[in-house]
């Protein structure tokens, strides 16, 4: 089974329009974290939302969590150029402190 | 920013040479974690290190993989014959605290080409 598999796989936009990316997980989860990655680059963090928590915003990223469904969405409002990227979900699996489990990603692009 | 540095961006080798990849962590951090990425395929967990010694390891981490500290600031890993299924981009990672609680901070990776 898979631990995080996001969908679409594959997103393309304008630029000012909003992304919605999702995200399902198969076990319990302490929390889930979103990653972005550009093309060939390292990971870097945007978000952590707890399981006790249903929704959280920074900046133009806001994130669902229902714990019931197993599922977490990412939304990017007014997207730009610039967050043409891989965005991952993450999650630490139940019985594991340390080990972060990524999905298989959504490329976004955001045409100018 | 602090920020995690990895040596070296890419290496070539031929396929049963050992190969050593360093990574600098985040100076405050505890937790130290490897993870990598084969090309197309998802970000896949290595094994993550806590207090001189290794708390957790993927199916991957087989015998032919090895962690170090030795020293202060540097965190290797080591893998001893490569294989051409060894190619891929290793990230290395620190976190202050466990990941269940914390973000973790990535380097920009190391590609290793096996040849």
């Amino acid at each position: 089974s898979q631990q995080g598999e996001e969908d679409p796989q594959a997103l393309s936009i304008q630029e000012g329009e909003n992304a919605t990316m999702n995200c399902s997980y198969k076990t319990s989860i302490n929390n889930l974290q979103w990653y972005r990655q550009n093309s060939g680059r390292g990971l870097v963090h945007l978000i952590l939302i707890r399981s006790n928590e249903r929704e959280k915003h920074s900046g133009r990223l806001r994130v669902t969590l229902d714990t019931s469904k197993k599922s977490s969405s990412l939304l990017i409002t007014a997207s730009r150029a610039a967050d043409t990227a891989s965005y991952f979900c993450a999650t630490v699996p139940s019985g594991s402190a340390r080990q972060l489990t990524f999905g298989s990603g959504t490329q976004l692009t955001v045409l100018p | 920013e602090p920020e995690v540095t990895q040596t070296p961006s890419h290496q070539v080798t031929q396929m049963g040479q050992e190969v050593i990849l360093r990574c600098v962590p985040i100076s405050n951090h505890l937790y130290f974690y490897w993870y990598r990425q084969i090309l197309g395929q998802k970000v896949e967990f290595l094994v993550s290190f806590y207090n001189n010694e290794i708390s957790e390891k993927s199916e991957i981490f087989d015998d032919q993989f090895s962690v170090e500290r030795p020293d202060g600031s540097n965190f290797t890993l080591k893998i001893r014959s490569t294989k051409l299924e060894d190619s891929a981009m290793y990230f290395c990672a620190s976190s202050e605290s466990a990941a269940f609680t914390g973000e973790l901070f990535f380097g920009e990776g190391s590609r290793l080409t096996v040849l």
